[in-house]
């Protein structure tokens, strides 16, 4: 089966730091770009960090640009996101979600839609 | 950043009905990378429509998607009761891979 696990999440203060972790199972993970969404209380989607299959390149929204880093382990099938200097708006469930390739003909293309989802894991940003 | 900008808010429709979600984005999706997810209360987000038009793995064709540019719409052809939830679209075509505020489908 195909799935991702989040885990890592908790209560921190402000200021403070957390790294989420991601496993993943039943699929390539090497081959694969992978994200972290997350979704305050009562609120939308948001993109956080995205992350080539290599881990070669990375790319995060702005509002967490300079504070949190993606990172990938593919020896280990993890996903990772090292959050620093965390703010009470950081408060959220974080989900892990994996994207998607598609190979023609010798090349492959990576996208950013998101086809498997965790159950995700919660942050709470408070003092 | 390509903010997209969802309408309605709030949907009121009744089982067996036609629904029509819009996606409107502030520039040109480049190659029609528009994506839409179904979320339910206390779940993660479940891939529904990829390429603006793809249907994902396991995905009635009670739903589609259509459109190009900056214009993009998602079809329930037919309500089914487990179709009420919230609705997102995705734009992936240029990082931040921004989603929409989200379209609440709620039972009339």
């Amino acid at each position: 089966e195909v799935q991702v696990v989040e885990s890592g999440g908790g209560l921190v203060q402000p200021g403070g730091s957390l790294r989420l972790s991601c496993a993943a199972s039943g699929f390539t993970f090497s081959n694969y770009v992978m994200n972290w969404v997350r979704q305050a209380p009562g609120k939308g989607l948001e993109w956080v960090s995205g992350i080539s299959n290599s881990g070669g390149s990375t790319d995060h929204a702005d509002s967490v640009k300079g504070r949190f880093t993606i990172s990938r382990d593919n020896s280990k099938n993890t996903l990772y996101l090292q959050m620093n200097s965390l703010r009470a708006e950081d408060t959220a469930v974080y989900y892990c979600a994996k994207g998607n390739t598609v190979v023609r003909g010798v090349i492959k293309y990576y996208y950013y839609y998101m086809d498997v989802w965790g159950k995700g894991t919660t942050v709470t940003v408070s003092s | 950043e390509i903010v997209l900008t969802q309408s309605p808010g709030t949907l009121s429709l009744s089982p067996g009905e036609r629904a029509t979600l819009s996606c409107r984005a502030s520039q040109s999706v480049s190659s029609s990378y528009l994506a839409w997810y179904q979320q339910k209360p206390g779940q993660a987000p479940r891939l529904l429509i990829y390429g603006a038009s793809t249907r994902a793995t396991g995905i009635p064709d009670r739903f589609s998607g259509s459109g190009s540019g900056t214009d993009f719409t998602l079809t329930i052809s037919r309500l089914e009761p487990e179709d009420f939830a919230v609705y997102y679209c995705q734009q992936y075509g240029s990082s931040p891979y921004t989603f929409g505020q989200g379209t609440k489908l709620e039972i009339k």
